[in-house]
């Protein structure tokens, strides 16, 4: 299985500053196809998930342009500029490359 | 709108079966690739099968931690896809989240708990 590694297990973020998050595969997520498959979620406390990112750097529909997600084949980061309140959650990688789809274990954002 | 919700969780002793069921709206659900994806008490999330469309001949995909205990099945005149659990285990204690795979995970319903203890 593909195992994502995320790091920092949490941030601590004042509001108007930025904050990275670090996701690393033990595989390639580049697909035959030219696609890296990378998505990033986050968790708002007491909500489901919800998709941010996807195929590594495409915004989903209503997502704020703060949020942008690069990277290489293996290595990938999450941005977010000018951290708002509303951003508080937790934070996960995830792939669809190859059964089973599996996540990162989640970076935990928090406000100063 | 899109609609997810899941119905049919509970405490249910380890070795015992359970049905989840997730009946959907908004979207065109015979088209749709479902998910169920699970979260520990840890926060971990965990993907545990898709079914894909009758196009692909609702082709199934299963975690190795379920397989052969836990189906996913779906009914496109109900817009619905369920999850049956069997010989049913304490680490399979989670929320229980109906998914639809559009561009990613797109779509999540608002999760059901499942407990296993005895």
């Amino acid at each position: 299985d593909i195992v994502l590694t995320q790091a920092p297990l949490s941030v601590s973020v004042t509001p108007g500053e930025s904050a990275s998050i670090s996701c690393r595969s033990s595989k390639s997520l580049l697909s035959s196809k030219g696609i890296t498959s990378l998505y990033w979620y986050l968790q708002r406390p007491g909500k489901s998930p919800q998709l941010l990112i996807y195929q590594m750097s495409n915004l989903a529909s209503g997502v704020p342009d703060r949020f942008s997600s690069s990277g290489s084949e293996t290595d990938f980061t999450l941005k977010i500029s000018k951290v708002e309140t509303e951003d508080v959650g937790v934070y996960y990688c995830g792939h669809r490359l190859e059964y089973p789809l599996t996540f990162g274990s989640g970076t935990k954002l928090e406000i100063k | 709108e899109v609609q997810l919700v899941e119905t049919g969780g509970g405490l249910v002793q380890p070795g015992k079966s359970l049905k989840l069921t997730c009946a959907t709206s908004g979207f065109t659900f015979s088209n749709a690739w479902m998910h169920w994806v699970r979260q520990s008490p840890e926060k971990q999330l965990e993907w545990v099968a898709q079914i894909k469309a009758k196009s692909n001949n609702y082709a199934t995909y299963y975690a190795e931690s379920v397989k052969g205990r836990f189906t996913i099945s779906r009914d496109d005149s109900k817009s619905s896809v369920y999850l049956q659990m069997n010989s049913l285990k304490e680490e399979d204690t989670a929320i229980y989240y109906c998914t639809y795979w559009e561009l990613g995970l797109d779509y999540w319903g608002q999760g059901v708990m499942v407990t296993v203890s005895s």
